[in-house]
Formats: C-alpha cells, structure tokens, sequence
C-alpha cells in the first residue's frame, strides 16, 4: 500500500498551462482505469476534478483533463486561473486498496 | 443533492476509543460503496477503509488494521467509524466519502480526531 508518487510543488503564471504527474505500479494505476484527481483549497474538503481517468464531473471547467500512460497518470491545466491555486492530489483503485498520491501544491505566479 | 455529514470526532486519550459517524442523504445509500479518508494535520490524503453497498466487501488500510472497524446501516443511511486503541499519529481530520464508479466522488466536511498522551 505505497503512495502514488507526485512532484511536492507546480507553479505557472496565469494563462499557462501546468502539468502533475502521479506514477504508481502496475498493481494500481497501471492495472486499472479507474484514476481520480482531486482539488483540495484550504481548510476545505477535497473536490473531485477528474474520475475515471479522464473523465470530467458536471461544473468542472474543461481547463482540466487527465490522461494515462503506462503506470502514470497525468493531471493537465490550461489556462491556469488564479483560483486554481491549491493541493491537487491523485488516487488509484488497487483493488482490495485505494493509494492516494503525496499531494502536489500548485501556485499561480 | 448529495450531502454527507460526519460526526463523533473530539479529544481523546491514546490507547483509547472513538466512534465516527457519517449521515448520508440526497442519494440511494444502499446502491454505494463508502470510504473513509482522513488527512493529518499539514498532511495529505490517507485512504483508512471502504465498505460494499451491502457490507459484503470491506477493506482497511494497513495502518489501521486491527484497531478500526467500519460498518454501514442502509436502514438508517448511515456509515460508521469504530476506532480503538487511537495513537497520537491517528490524529486527523477525518472524511466520509462516496464511491463514484470506483473511488471517492463526494465527500463530507471531515470531523477532526484529536489524540494527545
């Protein structure tokens, strides 16, 4: 039951575009599509952004959008806004687990 | 809308037990599978355990084998929490969360478990 491994910190000045990795095993996102992200800002629960690998809940703007390759997975933002400052976290289905990531902080420059 | 709200969290002994509780509405309760994640103080994500629609599947993370027990009331919508033999790195806020398809999609406000010596 490792963690899913994520760069600690991202930054990128409004407009930019922003990239968080998040890489595990071939027994959790390698072995299954069934990767989430999360958004989480201070003192608050955290919010899904993406499930199913790249699949978007209703609200979420299509700034965000993930993808997987091998036993990564990749959270990409476009245009980055000011609000999407915050910790960003992965999550893998394992089966008889679920592993989160170590959580990445995004800052907008 | 889908609301979840947990409760049960306070101050407590090391060595000593806990009961969280998690009241579920606005959805099915008895169609999903539950989890519970909690988050240590300036910490991250840490996925504790996850319950089957009918409590037929349940699961635990390693660090809490043993000590914690998860169970659900499908009558009542309700999704338990019982946590004995707390150490001061259980410590944390602690969140009910819903299944999607196969992981956490809504959560609740968390409820914080604070365990000193």
């Amino acid at each position: 039951q490792s963690a899913l491994t994520q760069p600690r910190s991202v930054s990128g000045s409004p407009g930019q575009s922003v990239t968080i990795s998040c890489t595990g095993t071939s027994s959790d996102v390698g072995g299954y599509n069934y990767v989430s992200w999360y958004q989480q800002h201070p003192g608050k629960a955290p919010k899904v952004i993406i499930y199913d690998v790249t699949k978007r809940p209703s609200g979420v703007p299509d700034r965000f959008s993930g993808s997987k390759s091998g036993n990564t997975a990749s959270l990409t933002i476009s245009g980055l806004q000011a609000e999407d400052e915050g910790d960003y976290y992965c999550c893998s289905y394992a089966g008889s687990y679920t592993v989160f990531g170590g959580g990445t902080k995004l800052t907008v420059l | 809308e889908v609301q979840l709200v947990e409760s049960g969290g306070g101050l407590v002994k090391t060595g000593g037990s806990l009961r969280l509780s998690c009241a579920a509405s606005g959805f099915t309760f008895s169609d999903y599978n539950m989890n519970w994640v909690r988050q240590g103080p300036g910490k991250g994500l840490e996925w504790v355990s996850s319950i089957s629609s009918y409590s037929d599947y349940i699961y635990y993370a390693d660090s809490v084998k043993g000590r914690f027990t998860i169970s659900r009331d499908n009558a009542k919508n309700s999704l338990y929490l019982q946590m004995n033999s707390l150490r001061t790195d259980d410590t944390a806020v602690y969140y009910c969360a819903r299944d999607g398809s196969a992981l956490p999609y809504y959560w609740g406000q968390g409820t914080l478990v604070t365990v000193s010596s």
